[in-house]
């Protein structure tokens, strides 16, 4: 049991250069989530997807594309990298609704993406 | 506009003695608050939460406390033990509105340094 896998660890892009960054989680969780930390700063929610073929905004989704593939994987891409989005990526899931219980979110998260954009 | 705000952004505190790390929010239609912990280069960890219905939830040696009439939560951490030096992020959401039980908002952190 994995628990919330991110792929890659690390990596660095050119101004303008594109990426997909890659989670998976194998506790048939229902809902997936993208973050980004920088700095001195909380985590900041870019987009989730409440549900297996849904998707919705967060706080910060400028700049950014995901796709929900199926309930294991949520990715995040980066169509035209701009030095503003180096930073650590965060993907995270959460019950969320479903099989008659309460309303879940307490989100687990993965190790994290570390991106730099020259 | 920061809505959950951790003032303080580092604290230290003896082994064996209690840790306190607060945390204000300003957004009254939170109802459901947690507390995530993080060492370096590793994802945030669940460590406890509680919904606007109770005052205080425990689980070991971590106790949260709610005081909604004055949005404020608290993590207290006794006894406090060097493996518990980490950031801690408070966060917060609407458990029960839909859409926005799904976001979480967190706090900046706040660097706990148990000193052996």
């Amino acid at each position: 049991n994995a628990g919330v896998t991110q792929t890659p660890k690390f990596q660095v892009l050119k101004t303008g250069q594109s990426m997909t960054l890659q989670c998976a989680q194998d506790m048939n969780h229902n809902s997936m989530y993208w973050y980004r930390q920088d700095p001195g700063m909380g985590l900041r929610l870019i987009y989730y997807s409440a549900s297996e073929g849904t998707t919705d905004k967060g706080e910060v989704p400028n700049g950014y594309n995901v796709s929900r593939l199926n309930k294991r994987e949520f990715s995040l891409r980066l169509e035209s990298a701009a030095p503003s989005q180096t930073s650590v990526y965060f993907c995270a899931s959460s019950v969320g609704f479903g099989g008659g219980q309460p309303f879940n979110n307490e989100q687990f998260f993965g190790p994290g993406t570390r991106l730099t954009v020259l | 506009d920061q809505q959950v705000k951790q003032n303080s952004p580092s604290l230290s505190v003896q082994e064996g003695r209690i840790s306190i790390l607060n945390c204000d929010y300003t957004n009254s239609m939170f109802d459901y608050f947690l507390w995530y912990k993080k060492y370096p280069a590793e994802g945030p960890t669940f460590l406890i939460s509680i919904s606007s219905i109770k005052d205080k939830n425990e689980d070991g040696r971590f106790t949260v406390f709610l005081n909604k009439s004055a949005k404020h939560l608290s993590l207290h951490i006794v006894p406090s033990q060097p493996g518990d030096s980490a950031v801690y992020f408070c966060a917060a959401s609407r458990a029960y509105s839909g859409a926005g039980s799904y976001q979480l908002t967190f706090g900046k952190g706040t660097k706990l340094s148990v000193i052996p």
